[in-house]
């Protein structure tokens, strides 16, 4: 099955900094990666996805790239918030077989004022 | 207002005892999950269902079991709760497989 893994775990900046969060996937069927963010006690919500047809896609203040042949897909935050402190996961969907997304074990995210 | 509900939120139980959390969307999707979230292990998949009367495994299933009778609704059933099942749970739904999926608020499951 897919092994997806994700780094940091924990990473820390200073208001204003980049972040940038790296995962890797091991299934080339593979072509829908989504990023969510989840903040404390809350639930976790999309901020960003990216398939297998594009290279890289922005919104804002987030891009995510994606490396097909490497297999791995970078979420990228510029000009970080002290709002943008959450953790956050990545996955990565199969387009067919067994149809389970598989996450990675998150990345908690500290932007310090 | 497009959402997906859970209840309970919270629950305390005991060894052995049944129990079923509820899922509910109002978007009118295809596909919905069950999801496991543990410290340090992410967010991994128990269930997910296709659409009313298709479902199949996740990752880690054993223990659970669910139903989809109707499209809207997908519960998801501790026949015989252990303490191992203690975790926060999530439901979610997305339009069909592969689409953005929509989280609800989570259940925090407490199993003595």
């Amino acid at each position: 099955g897919e092994n997806v893994e994700q780094h940091p775990s924990t990473l820390s900046v200073q208001e204003g900094d980049s972040a940038v969060i790296k995962c890797t996937y091991s299934d080339s069927a593979s072509n829908y990666f989504p990023w969510y963010k989840q903040e404390l006690g809350k639930r976790p919500q999309l901020i960003i996805d990216i398939r297998s047809n594009v290279g890289e896609k922005k919104d804002q203040r987030i891009a995510v790239t994606l490396n097909k042949t490497a297999k791995h897909f970078s979420l990228h935050i510029t000009e970080t918030q002290p709002e943008d402190s959450a953790v956050y996961f990545c996955a990565a969907s199969p387009s067919g077989g067994s149809y389970i997304p598989t996450f990675g074990r998150g990345t908690s995210l500290i932007v310090h004022p | 207002e497009a959402q997906v509900t859970q209840n309970p939120r919270y629950l305390i139980t005991v060894t052995g005892k049944k129990l079923t959390v509820t899922c509910s969307q109002n978007m009118n999707h295809e596909y919905m999950s069950w999801y496991r979230q543990d410290p340090g292990l992410g967010l991994r998949q128990i269930y997910y269902s296709m659409n009313v009367e298709v479902t199949d495994k996740g990752d880690v299933p054993e223990g659970y079991k669910v139903s989809r009778k109707e499209k809207r609704n997908f519960p998801l059933i501790l026949e015989s709760p252990s303490p191992n099942q203690t975790s926060l749970y999530f439901c979610a739904s997305s339009f069909q497989v592969g689409e953005t999926q929509y989280f609800g608020p989570g259940t925090r499951l407490l199993v003595l």
